[in-house]
Protein backbone atom coordinates (compact mmCIF):
# COMPACT_ATOMS: atom_id res chain seq x y z
CA UNK A 1 0.00 0.00 0.00
CA UNK A 2 0.92 3.58 -0.17
CA UNK A 3 3.55 4.92 2.83
CA UNK A 4 5.64 7.41 3.83
CA UNK A 5 8.95 7.16 5.37
CA UNK A 6 10.89 8.82 7.73
CA UNK A 7 13.94 8.75 9.52
CA UNK A 8 12.85 8.95 13.43
CA UNK A 9 15.79 11.48 15.16
CA UNK A 10 18.06 14.19 13.72
CA UNK A 11 20.42 16.06 16.01
CA UNK A 12 21.96 19.35 14.84
CA UNK A 13 24.34 21.77 16.31
CA UNK A 14 22.18 25.14 16.79
CA UNK A 15 23.01 27.25 13.95
CA UNK A 16 23.29 24.73 11.49
CA UNK A 17 21.28 23.85 8.60
CA UNK A 18 18.97 20.82 9.39
CA UNK A 19 18.00 18.25 6.52
CA UNK A 20 14.87 16.01 6.99
CA UNK A 21 14.49 13.28 4.21
CA UNK A 22 11.34 11.69 3.23
CA UNK A 23 10.52 8.92 0.76
CA UNK A 24 7.15 8.07 -0.38
CA UNK A 25 5.71 5.72 -2.42
CA UNK A 26 2.58 6.85 -4.51
CA UNK A 27 3.74 8.03 -7.99
CA UNK A 28 0.05 10.13 -8.22
CA UNK A 29 0.97 12.60 -5.16
CA UNK A 30 -0.38 16.08 -5.75
CA UNK A 31 0.81 17.76 -3.35
CA UNK A 32 3.56 16.91 -0.37
CA UNK A 33 3.54 18.68 2.99
CA UNK A 34 5.57 19.39 5.84
CA UNK A 35 4.11 20.13 9.21
CA UNK A 36 5.64 20.58 12.54
CA UNK A 37 4.28 19.47 16.12
CA UNK A 38 5.68 20.83 19.25
CA UNK A 39 5.09 19.17 22.25
CA UNK A 40 1.27 18.72 23.31
CA UNK A 41 0.34 20.84 20.36
CA UNK A 42 -1.46 20.39 17.04
CA UNK A 43 0.11 19.88 13.81
CA UNK A 44 1.33 23.09 12.25
CA UNK A 45 1.80 23.96 8.26
CA UNK A 46 5.07 24.77 7.52
CA UNK A 47 5.33 24.22 3.73
CA UNK A 48 3.90 22.55 0.97
CA UNK A 49 4.95 21.54 -2.42
CA UNK A 50 3.11 20.56 -6.01
CA UNK A 51 3.95 17.83 -7.35
CA UNK A 52 5.31 19.34 -10.91
CA UNK A 53 7.63 21.54 -8.72
CA UNK A 54 11.22 20.35 -7.33
CA UNK A 55 12.09 23.30 -5.35
CA UNK A 56 10.34 26.06 -3.12
CA UNK A 57 11.87 28.11 -0.53
CA UNK A 58 10.20 30.50 1.89
CA UNK A 59 12.69 31.68 4.07
CA UNK A 60 14.79 29.38 6.33
CA UNK A 61 13.12 26.73 4.89
CA UNK A 62 13.82 25.36 1.23
CA UNK A 63 12.23 22.10 0.42
CA UNK A 64 13.30 19.90 -2.58
CA UNK A 65 11.21 17.31 -4.45
CA UNK A 66 12.50 14.24 -6.37
CA UNK A 67 9.78 13.15 -8.20
CA UNK A 68 11.78 10.07 -10.15
CA UNK A 69 13.12 8.90 -6.98
CA UNK A 70 9.91 10.16 -4.61
CA UNK A 71 12.36 11.93 -2.22
CA UNK A 72 11.24 15.03 -0.59
CA UNK A 73 13.06 16.95 2.04
CA UNK A 74 13.14 20.18 4.23
CA UNK A 75 16.44 22.20 4.88
CA UNK A 76 15.63 24.45 7.77
CA UNK A 77 18.93 27.25 7.63
CA UNK A 78 20.71 28.27 10.57
CA UNK A 79 18.59 26.21 12.94
CA UNK A 80 17.24 27.58 16.63
CA UNK A 81 16.24 25.98 19.49
CA UNK A 82 12.78 27.26 18.32
CA UNK A 83 12.89 24.67 16.25
CA UNK A 84 12.73 21.92 18.32
CA UNK A 85 9.93 19.97 17.45
CA UNK A 86 8.57 16.47 15.09
CA UNK A 87 7.94 17.24 11.51
CA UNK A 88 5.73 15.31 10.04
CA UNK A 89 5.97 14.83 5.81
CA UNK A 90 2.51 14.33 4.03
CA UNK A 91 1.54 13.74 0.86
CA UNK A 92 -2.14 13.51 -0.87
CA UNK A 93 -2.99 11.46 -3.56
CA UNK A 94 -5.69 11.78 -6.46
CA UNK A 95 -5.41 7.97 -6.27
CA UNK A 96 -6.91 8.02 -2.44
CA UNK A 97 -9.33 10.68 -3.35
CA UNK A 98 -7.55 13.09 -1.86
CA UNK A 99 -6.41 11.45 1.33
CA UNK A 100 -3.73 12.65 3.46
CA UNK A 101 -1.05 9.70 4.29
CA UNK A 102 1.58 10.50 6.54
CA UNK A 103 4.83 9.42 7.76
CA UNK A 104 6.11 8.45 11.61
CA UNK A 105 7.72 12.21 12.04
CA UNK A 106 11.32 13.32 12.46
CA UNK A 107 12.31 14.55 15.79
CA UNK A 108 14.43 17.05 15.76
CA UNK A 109 16.87 17.53 18.78
CA UNK A 110 18.85 20.89 18.76
CA UNK A 111 22.33 20.50 20.60
CA UNK A 112 23.58 23.91 21.95
CA UNK B 1 -5.29 34.76 12.31
CA UNK B 2 -8.49 32.26 11.97
CA UNK B 3 -7.54 28.73 13.90
CA UNK B 4 -9.43 25.39 14.17
CA UNK B 5 -10.49 25.25 17.77
CA UNK B 6 -10.99 22.25 19.72
CA UNK B 7 -12.14 21.17 23.32
CA UNK B 8 -11.44 20.26 25.48
CA UNK B 9 -7.89 20.49 25.76
CA UNK B 10 -6.51 17.28 27.99
CA UNK B 11 -9.61 14.61 29.11
CA UNK B 12 -8.99 11.98 31.65
CA UNK B 13 -11.71 8.98 31.73
CA UNK B 14 -12.06 5.56 33.48
CA UNK B 15 -12.84 2.76 30.50
CA UNK B 16 -16.06 1.70 29.88
CA UNK B 17 -17.02 5.73 30.15
CA UNK B 18 -18.16 8.00 27.27
CA UNK B 19 -16.41 10.80 26.13
CA UNK B 20 -16.64 13.57 23.86
CA UNK B 21 -14.67 16.12 21.88
CA UNK B 22 -15.87 18.98 20.45
CA UNK B 23 -14.02 20.59 16.66
CA UNK B 24 -14.98 24.02 15.20
CA UNK B 25 -13.33 24.52 11.95
CA UNK B 26 -12.31 27.24 10.20
CA UNK B 27 -15.32 29.59 8.96
CA UNK B 28 -15.68 28.84 5.47
CA UNK B 29 -14.51 25.30 5.25
CA UNK B 30 -16.45 23.00 3.79
CA UNK B 31 -14.19 19.72 5.08
CA UNK B 32 -13.38 18.65 8.58
CA UNK B 33 -11.27 15.84 9.46
CA UNK B 34 -10.88 13.88 13.10
CA UNK B 35 -7.95 12.22 13.19
CA UNK B 36 -6.06 10.00 16.21
CA UNK B 37 -2.77 10.19 16.67
CA UNK B 38 -0.98 7.41 19.23
CA UNK B 39 2.72 8.89 20.89
CA UNK B 40 5.27 8.34 18.35
CA UNK B 41 2.96 7.87 15.01
CA UNK B 42 1.68 10.06 12.54
CA UNK B 43 -1.75 10.93 12.27
CA UNK B 44 -4.87 8.45 10.61
CA UNK B 45 -7.83 9.93 9.58
CA UNK B 46 -10.60 8.42 11.60
CA UNK B 47 -13.95 10.71 9.74
CA UNK B 48 -14.09 13.26 6.66
CA UNK B 49 -17.39 14.96 6.30
CA UNK B 50 -17.67 17.74 3.72
CA UNK B 51 -20.48 20.11 4.98
CA UNK B 52 -22.97 17.73 7.48
CA UNK B 53 -22.18 14.99 5.14
CA UNK B 54 -19.42 11.96 5.81
CA UNK B 55 -17.30 11.42 3.24
CA UNK B 56 -15.22 8.85 4.42
CA UNK B 57 -15.32 6.87 8.10
CA UNK B 58 -13.48 3.86 6.84
CA UNK B 59 -11.17 3.76 9.62
CA UNK B 60 -13.72 4.92 12.46
CA UNK B 61 -14.17 1.83 14.78
CA UNK B 62 -18.38 2.27 14.58
CA UNK B 63 -18.82 -0.72 17.75
CA UNK B 64 -17.52 2.45 19.68
CA UNK B 65 -17.12 5.63 17.98
CA UNK B 66 -19.50 8.19 16.81
CA UNK B 67 -18.70 11.43 14.39
CA UNK B 68 -21.52 14.35 13.80
CA UNK B 69 -21.61 17.35 12.02
CA UNK B 70 -25.32 18.21 12.09
CA UNK B 71 -25.10 21.71 10.73
CA UNK B 72 -21.91 21.49 8.20
CA UNK B 73 -20.46 23.41 10.86
CA UNK B 74 -18.66 22.56 13.79
CA UNK B 75 -18.47 18.72 15.26
CA UNK B 76 -18.52 16.18 17.64
CA UNK B 77 -16.66 12.85 18.36
CA UNK B 78 -18.08 10.58 20.90
CA UNK B 79 -15.93 7.06 21.91
CA UNK B 80 -18.82 5.09 24.24
CA UNK B 81 -17.15 3.11 25.93
CA UNK B 82 -13.35 4.36 26.20
CA UNK B 83 -11.16 1.31 26.25
CA UNK B 84 -7.79 1.69 26.97
CA UNK B 85 -6.18 1.40 23.95
CA UNK B 86 -8.19 5.24 22.89
CA UNK B 87 -4.99 6.80 24.89
CA UNK B 88 -4.36 9.28 22.18
CA UNK B 89 -4.30 12.43 20.92
CA UNK B 90 -7.61 13.19 18.79
CA UNK B 91 -7.01 16.14 16.18
CA UNK B 92 -9.31 17.85 14.22
CA UNK B 93 -8.34 19.40 10.80
CA UNK B 94 -10.69 21.68 8.55
CA UNK B 95 -9.66 23.13 4.35
CA UNK B 96 -11.37 24.87 2.01
CA UNK B 97 -12.42 21.89 0.09
CA UNK B 98 -11.57 17.93 0.19
CA UNK B 99 -8.33 18.91 -1.89
CA UNK B 100 -7.21 21.50 -0.40
CA UNK B 101 -4.51 22.17 2.48
CA UNK B 102 -5.46 21.15 5.52
CA UNK B 103 -5.33 23.36 8.73
CA UNK B 104 -4.81 21.47 12.04
CA UNK B 105 -6.54 22.08 15.91
CA UNK B 106 -4.16 21.81 18.93
CA UNK B 107 -6.00 18.69 19.76
CA UNK B 108 -7.31 16.78 22.79
CA UNK B 109 -5.36 14.22 24.44
CA UNK B 110 -7.08 11.45 25.72
CA UNK B 111 -6.17 9.48 28.48
CA UNK B 112 -7.91 6.84 29.30
CA UNK B 113 -7.67 4.62 32.89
Amino acid sequence: GEDVEQSLFLSVREGDSSVINCTYTDSSSTYLYWYKQEPGAGLQLLTYIFSNMDMKQDQRLTVLLNKKDKHLSLRIADTQTGDSAIYFCAEISMNRDDKIIFGKGTRLHILP
Amino acid sequence: EAEVAQSPRYKITEKSQAVAFWCDPISGHATLYWYRQILGQGPELLVQFQDESVVDDSQLPKDRFSAERLKGVDSTLKIQPAELGDSAMYLCASSVSGEGIQYFGAGTRLSVL
